[in-house]
């Protein structure tokens, strides 16, 4: 099934660090997405990308950078990790052109800054 | 920008019971409300969503209104069980080509008692 995932699953890093979170994505759509999610704020977009040209800040995008390598991969990189970037960061991926709004997510990367 | 107000923060029932979730909008032009669902350990999904040309929308035990007038839209369970136990976000956006991106709600995490 066509699928979206995120590697790595878990990382543990230290302050100072540079960190990359990779999404890739089999859906063939459009679309990247990456998120936040902290216990109480819901998801928070961080970029977004409407095509491989296309790259856009979302509501908290201090402190990250992203890369459109191709249609298939966005990455989202982490220049200086800093503590309170401790969260669960989900990718996600839709394609409105193809008649619906859902966004599909990916399974997640738990990233913990020391 | 787009605000999306979730409540309540957590919700417990008793199985059987219905369970209702409500949101509030910001932006007159959002056009667009999904609802995810994310279990322990989970990627958010989508359970059901909603356009503002319609007032309702129904799906087996799961429902969602929307008043576009005083701007809000809610979630309702009914019949509710174990398996129904899981953080639930509200979501808006503006559909269209340049305005995609999906504003969440803080979540609610439903707890329902065997």
């Amino acid at each position: 099934d066509a699928d979206v995932t995120q590697t790595p699953r878990n990382r543990i890093t230290k302050t100072g660090k540079r960190i990359m979170l990779e999404c890739s994505q089999t859906k063939g759509h459009d679309r990247m997405y990456w998120y936040r999610q902290d216990p109480g704020l819901g998801l928070r977009l961080i970029y977004y990308s409407f095509d491989v040209k296309d790259i856009n800040k979302g509501e908290i995008s201090d402190g990250y950078s992203v890369s459109r390598q191709a249609q298939a991969k966005f990455s989202l990189s982490l220049e200086s990790a800093i503590p309170n970037q401790t969260a669960l960061y989900f990718c996600a991926t839709s394609d409105p052109d193809r008649g619906t709004d859902t966004q599909y997510f990916g399974p997640g990367t738990r990233l913990t800054v020391l | 920008g787009e605000n999306v107000e979730q409540h309540p923060s957590t919700l417990s029932v008793q199985e059987g019971d219905s369970a209702v979730i409500k949101c509030t909008y910001s932006d007159s032009a959002s056009n667009y409300f999904p609802w995810y669902k994310q279990e322990l350990g989970k990627r958010p999904q989508l359970i059901i969503d909603i356009r503002s040309n319609v007032g309702e929308k129904k799906d087996q035990r799961i429902a969602v209104t929307l008043n576009k007038t005083a701007k809000h839209f809610s979630l309702h369970i009914t019949e509710t069980q174990p398996e129904d136990s899981a953080v639930y976000f509200c979501a808006a956006s503006r559909r269209g080509t340049s305005y995609g991106k999906l504003t969440f709600g803080q979540g609610t995490i439903l707890t329902v008692h065997p």
